[in-house]
Parts: C-alpha cells; sequence; structure tokens
C-alpha cells in the first residue's frame, strides 16, 4: 500500500521567502507528526495532529512557523520569511492510532528545504 | 528533560563482524523505545521495538532488550553483512506520542 509522501522532495527558497511543504500520511491513519532533522543530527518534533486537532505545538522553533491539517489528513508546514537556519530535512509521520502510548510511526520520505 | 544518547560513529565494521551501537535515555516513566534505520537515499524505518522492560525487540537478525535498570536499549547483531551499512537511530517516546531521537549512529560495512 501506499507510504507516506511529502513534497516537494527538495526546495530551494531565498531568505526571506514564504514556503509550504505538504505531506499525505497513510489513509485512515489518526496521528501526523512534523520532525526537523538538521544535518549530522537526529530529528526533533515540532508539532502533532490527532485528526484535525492540533493538540502539540511546543517544538516549533518561532511564530514563522505554521502547521495545518483541516481535513483530518494532507497537512501542511508553512514557514514564513525564511531564514537560514531554517535549512534542514522536514519529515512528515503518521500513526494509526492517537493517545499516550507511543505506536510505530510511519516516516515519509522528507523535504530538503535549503535558505540561501 | 528527555532525552537519548547514543554512541557516536562512524562505525566501520568487516563482514560478519559483531555489532553493538550503545542507547541510553532518559525519560519520564517507562516509554516505549525503538530502533529507526535509514538506509542511503531512503526515509527512515521502524527496525524494532520494545514497548516495557525487559521485552527484546528483534527483526532482521538485529536485537536490543529494554533495560529499566540501566535505562538501556543497546542494539546488537552477531553477524553484520554489507547490506547493513545505514545510520541507525534510537528513540523513545515523548508524552505526547512524538518520539524522540538521538543523533544517529552512522555504520559502514566493509567486504
Amino acid at each position: 500500500g501506499a507510504g507516506v509522501s511529502q513534497s516537494p522532495r527538495y526546495k530551494v527558497a531565498k531568505r526571506g521567502q514564504d514556503v509550504a511543504l505538504r505531506c499525505d500520511p497513510i489513509s485512515g491513519h489518526v496521528s501526523l507528526f512534523w520532525y526537523q532533522q538538521a544535518l549530522g543530527q537526529g530529528p526533533e518534533f515540532l508539532t502533532y495532529f490527532q485528526n484535525e486537532a492540533q493538540l502539540d505545538k511546543s517544538g516549533l522553533p518561532s511564530d514563522r512557523f505554521f502547521a495545518e491539517r483541516p481535513e483530518g489528513s494532507v497537512s501542511t508546514l508553512k514557514i514564513q520569511r525564511t531564514q537560514q537556519e531554517d535549512s534542514a530535512v522536514y519529515l512528515c509521520a503518521s500513526s494509526p492510532t492517537g493517545g499516550g502510548r507511543t505506536d510505530t510511526q510511519y516516516f515519509g520520505p522528507g523535504t530538503r528545504l535549503t535558505v540561501l | 528533560g528527555d532525552s537519548v544518547t547514543q554512541m557516536e560513529g562512524p562505525v566501520t565494521l568487516s563482514e560478519e563482524a559483531f555489532l553493538t551501537i550503545n542507547c541510553t535515555y532518559t525519560a519520564t516513566g517507562y516509554p516505549s523505545l525503538f530502533w529507526y534505520v535509514q538506509y542511503p537515499g531512503e526515509g527512515l524505518q521502524l527496525l524494532l521495538k520494545a514497548t516495557k522492560a525487559d521485552d527484546k525487540g528483534s527483526n532482521k537478525g538485529f536485537e536490543a532488550t529494554y533495560r529499566k535498570e540501566t535505562t538501556s536499549f543497546h542494539l546488537e547483531k552477531g553477524s553484520v553483512q554489507v547490506s547493513d551499512s545505514a545510520v541507525y537511530f534510537c528513540a523513545h517516546g515523548g508524552s505526547q506520542g512524538n518520539l524522540i531521537f538521538g543523533k544517529g549512529t552512522k555504520l559502514s560495512v566493509k567486504p
């Protein structure tokens, strides 16, 4: 079956531009997560949705970052006025259940964002 | 705060050598523990997991045991292959269901 897909796979932006990154989770998955992975580092949590509700956005690094999942399926991570420090791979993951106990998360291939 | 510490890489081994990648964690309560693997050019995929103390996760010849007393989840494989070359990430479940990852350990296996 189809896994998690993300688009675009690569994005180059000039400093100050806005970008939008898309995530299509596995159909029927309740939970959706966004992570940021800097070069040579492990992924770091950004935000979490259970269906359309954004339950945790504590990892978003600034108010320039915004995420939504309006119909409980596709999600978009938007970064306004991009800065060079935003350059990273942005990973999306989904899992079939919600709730506190962690289930297996299925990751997409990521979007590599480069800000010039 | 919650964190995961895993051994620094890169690790270079010859084919059929024994592999250990150390992982320790700091967390509130008893989280689920995971090893994810990232093969060259591919996305993160689950390798194995354990959900409670003394559980052993296993897959593709890899094993890891959830040790509550030492807060560890070391990854082992008895005989590595060239195809095991990848970056390995240890992770634990956070309070909101998110994953908290270590920095990753790059493994290179030479024929």
